[in-house]
């Protein structure tokens, strides 16, 4: 099956620092979500990406729909406590009626006082 | 994760024993979706369903056992738990042009 690579795989940052993460495919995406993961429970989205080339930004996130479908980004400004977690990235594809998601296997992400 | 509601939210099986994890949703979402996820990875597809009464499998399909028998729940059976089972399980729904919401997971322990 399709398949995700999401890196890094771990950050440990200074509060304040800004962040960056990506995830790349050998395949083509219709559509590229981020979700964030916290211990206990499920992800939550942060951004849906819809159209390649997409620039889009939800407060202090930012992130992007590649050019050629096959890659994205998610960048976190000035980070703060509360954004430690998991990070996943995941291209979605229509097929039939279904739409189903490959989701890379995440960004595990600190941030230190 | 308001709209999602997964139980139990723990769970201890032995080797051979079966059970099922019940995914409840309110907000009228024709697409629902089960998902495993182990250290290290992202989430994998068990099964889904894109509307009441009908189901497909997913990437991870084997040694499970779905059931869509009315719109609001998607139920998730194991016949006969392995220790290869364990995992924690999360149910997700969508509308068709939304992105999905996922439930707080069931964490489950085959010994």
């Amino acid at each position: 099956g399709q398949q995700l690579n999401q890196s890094p795989q771990s950050m440990f940052i200074q509060e304040g620092e800004d962040v960056s993460m990506n995830c790349t495919s050998s395949s083509i995406f219709n559509t590229w979500l981020w979700y964030k993961q916290d211990p206990g429970e499920g992800p939550v989205l942060l951004i849906a990406l819809y159209k390649a080339g997409e620039l889009t930004s939800n407060g202090r996130l930012t992130a992007q729909f590649g050019i050629t479908r096959k890659d994205s980004f998610l960048n976190i400004s000035a980070s703060i406590p509360s954004d430690v977690g998991i990070y996943f990235c995941a291209g979605q594809v229509i097929l039939g009626s279904a739409r189903q998601l490959t989701f890379g296997s995440g960004t595990q992400l600190t941030v230190l006082p | 994760n308001a709209g999602v509601t997964q139980t139990p939210k723990f769970r201890v099986l032995k080797t051979g024993q079966s059970m099922t994890l019940l995914c409840a949703q309110d907000m009228n979402h024709e697409y629902m979706y089960w998902y495993r996820q182990d250290p290290g990875m992202g989430l994998r597809l068990i099964h889904y369903s894109v509307g009441e009464g009908t189901t497909a499998k997913g990437e991870v399909p084997d040694g499970y056992n779905v059931s869509r028998l009315k719109k609001q729940n998607f139920l998730l059976g194991l016949e006969s738990a392995a220790p290869s089972q364990t995992s924690v399980y999360f149910c997700a729904s969508a509308d068709s042009n939304q992105p999905q919401h996922f439930g707080d997971g069931t964490r489950l322990s085959i010994l």
